[in-house]
């Protein structure tokens, strides 16, 4: 069965560092891998997608990540953190006939000022 | 498009009434999904359809859950009897079809007394 790892529970980064947030998943051939953010009681939003083609894929807010099949790693960087992009962020990963869309547990991203 | 439509936003019942969770997806989406969010357990897939089929309910916790979708444009979490475990942000997400990302609600947040 197919899974979605993200070690970090919580990251805490200044305002203006960059920021790396990891992605593992597990599934037996190349998977469909998306990064969405969610704010305090807001639904989900999507920030990027992959699903085949150029391995580094930029998405809005000034987000990008890329996909490593080597590593079985999607992880989302930003270069440039800003206050607002505190927030909880999900890798998911569709897999499987009918595509099925599996969350990882998210990371906390918390911006000191 | 108004996205993803759930409703209502909040419900407070008391333990072994019925809770019934309603969900618009977006036009013209032929694939619902429905999701459990808790602090302890993360994003949990709970069941998705396929042009009104179900497809994998393995998620669904229990027989006090069951989701039905009579149409394209509608479908229900029923939760009966509820208990105080259940409670949770319940999130409903559409896709315009396989291998593409879902786009959200704003999610139902239940509080079972």
């Amino acid at each position: 069965a197919q899974s979605v790892t993200q070690p970090d529970i919580h990251i805490t980064v200044s305002e203006g560092a960059s920021l790396e947030l990891r992605c593992n998943y597990s599934y037996g051939a190349t998977p469909y891998l998306f990064w969405y953010v969610q704010s305090p009681g807001q639904g989900l939003q999507l920030l990027l997608k992959y699903f085949s083609g150029d391995t580094l894929v930029q998405g809005i807010k000034g987000f990008e990540a890329e996909f490593k099949r080597s590593q079985s790693s999607f992880n989302l960087r930003k270069p440039s953190v800003h206050w607002s992009d505190a927030a909880e962020y999900f890798c998911a990963v569709g897999t499987g006939g009918g595509n099925k869309l599996t969350f990882g547990t998210g990371t906390q991203l918390k911006v000191e000022l | 498009d108004a996205g993803v439509i759930q409703s209502p936003r909040h419900e407070v019942t008391e333990m072994g009434q019925e809770v019934t969770l309603r969900c618009k997806p977006i036009s013209g989406h032929n694939s619902l999904f429905w999701y459990r969010q808790t602090m302890m357990r993360g994003l949990e897939l709970l069941i998705y359809f396929n042009n009104n089929v179900p497809i994998d309910d393995s998620g669904m916790p229990e027989d006090r859950f069951s989701a039905k979708m009579p149409n394209a444009s509608f479908s229900t979490l029923k939760i009966q009897p509820s208990e105080p475990r259940d409670s949770a942000v319940y999130f409903c997400a559409s896709r315009p079809g396989e291998n593409t990302e879902a786009f959200f609600g704003q999610g139902t947040r239940l509080t079972v007394v």
